[in-house]
């Protein structure tokens, strides 16, 4: 099984700060990388899929890249309704596995 | 507007089963794949299973095969998830999930349900 490691677990940060979220996998996925957002109580939302395409209606402060394995979520200016967990996830070979997730909170 | 409504879940003892179903609205259900992703309590996301178009391609976690089995009713636009043999580790909020495909070999979950919860205890 491919494994996604994310870092960093947690993160303090501020309204109007960059963060930046890294999902690391075990082997080579090429681009087969999605990134959600998960509110509390809430099911998961889809931002990014193939490592750097934005859903449509997500805003366009969060990106994402890819460097070989390495994968990067960013949010380019943090807003209150984007304190959440984030997580990644492979779609290259199954068992589609996720990362373990990032929960972004107030600082 | 997608909507996926599950059902079914609920307390189960070990060893006994449960049926989870689906209820998939505002798109063409049998264009594309469908996916259950589960969360344990306070915990990540783990994909369980999932199901082309066409029923034609089917997969499992290897925590869950042999005891798990999915299917889908296009004319009824329904999902299910048979859950037999349960354990105290399939304890979970079982998500129905929607493909971006139609054939689920590069999933990407566009749309999920609220989740139906599954405790499994004695």
């Amino acid at each position: 099984d491919i494994q996604m490691t994310q870092s960093p677990s947690s993160l303090s940060a501020s309204v109007g700060d960059r963060v930046t979220i890294t999902c690391r996998a075990s082997q080579s996925i090429s681009s087969y990388l999605n990134w959600y957002q998960q509110k509390p109580g809430k099911a998961p939302k889809l931002l990014i899929y193939a490592a750097s395409s934005l859903q449509s209606g997500v805003p366009s402060r969060f990106s994402g890249s890819e460097s070989g394995t390495a994968f990067t979520l960013t949010i380019s200016s943090l807003q209150p309704e984007d304190y959440a967990t984030y997580y990644c996830q492979q779609s290259y070979s199954t068992p589609w596995t996720f990362g373990q997730g990032t929960k972004v909170e107030i600082k | 507007e997608v909507q996926l409504v599950e059902s079914g879940g609920g307390l189960a003892q070990p060893g006994r089963s449960l049926r989870l179903s689906c209820a998939a609205s505002g798109f063409t259900f049998d264009d594309y794949a469908m996916h259950w992703v589960r969360q344990g309590p306070g915990k990540g996301l783990e994909w369980v299973s999932g199901i082309s178009w066409n029923s034609g391609s089917i997969d499992y976690a290897d925590s869950v095969k042999g005891r798990f089995t999915i299917s889908r009713d296009n004319a009824k636009k329904s999902l299910d998830l048979q859950m037999s043999s349960l354990r105290p580790e399939d304890t979970a909020l079982y998500y129905c999930v929607k493909d971006a495909g139609g054939v689920g070999i590069t999933p990407i979950f566009d749309y999920w349900g609220q989740g139906t919860l599954v405790t499994v205890s004695s």
